[in-house]
């Protein structure tokens, strides 16, 4: 079974704070991984997308790895503000298929205190 | 650009009684369309896609339904909701390796 797994559920750091959120994966014969935002009550952000051929991924202070061997990936977020603090998932495309399915993980809950 | 638009935002709905969600895409053609459900305490789980008008793929068996009357359109309908349907509806499309969401739409059964 294909499954996404999140590691924390929730965390809560001061701000600046360097951080790292994980995602894992049961099947490393993937397409893509993608990160998401999600702020409360609100539709999802895509923030980085890495390939299944990319070892990673930087957006400003966001910087995404893939290994697929391992079947993991991080979102490492560094000099943490207030404003990051939302839920950030993972999803994964897996090989084949003609859709666009994603699975998702359940998510990391980020709350960046002042 | 591209834009996606889901409505309404917000309803609460009486347990039997029917539903309409809609979703509609702007500046695209032929997009591929989805409905994903994010339930309390889980992950996001896709409901339906559609690759064309007309066409319309179940991921899990369930009490709703979709339908994709024109090109950019779609729609999640149930006849009698049940209190499980309670949960976050979210309409996507993709093209490529890129896949955008609404806004979302809640939904409450009581």
């Amino acid at each position: 079974k294909q499954e996404v797994t999140q590691i924390p559920a929730a965390l809560s750091v001061p701000e600046g704070e360097n951080l790292v959120l994980n995602c894992s994966f049961t099947d490393s014969a993937i397409y893509n991984l993608q990160w998401f935002r999600q702020d409360p009550g609100k539709g999802l952000t895509s923030l980085l997308l890495i390939q299944s051929s990319q070892r990673e991924q930087t957006s400003g202070r966001l910087n995404a790895s893939l290994d697929k061997s391992s079947g993991r990936s991080t979102l490492y977020i560094a000099a943490s503000q207030p404003g990051d603090s939302a839920t950030y998932l993972c999803a994964v495309k897996y090989s084949g298929g003609s859709n666009y399915k994603l699975t998702f993980g359940k998510g990391t809950l980020l709350t960046v205190n002042p | 650009s591209q834009t996606i638009h889901q409505w309404p935002a917000t309803l609460v709905q009486p347990v039997g009684s029917p539903l309409s969600l809609e979703c509609t895409v702007e500046g695209t053609s032929n997009p591929n369309l989805y409905w994903y459900r994010q339930a309390a305490g889980r992950g996001l789980q896709l409901l339906f896609y559609s690759v064309g008008i007309g066409q319309i793929s179940s991921e899990v068996p369930q009490n709703l339904s979709a339908s994709r009357p024109q090109d950019r359109q779609f729609i999640l309908s149930s006849k009698k909701l049940l209190l499980s349907d309670s949960g976050f509806y979210l309409c996507a499309w993709n093209r490529e390796n890129t896949i955008y969401f609404g806004e979302g739409s809640w939904l409450t059964v009581v």
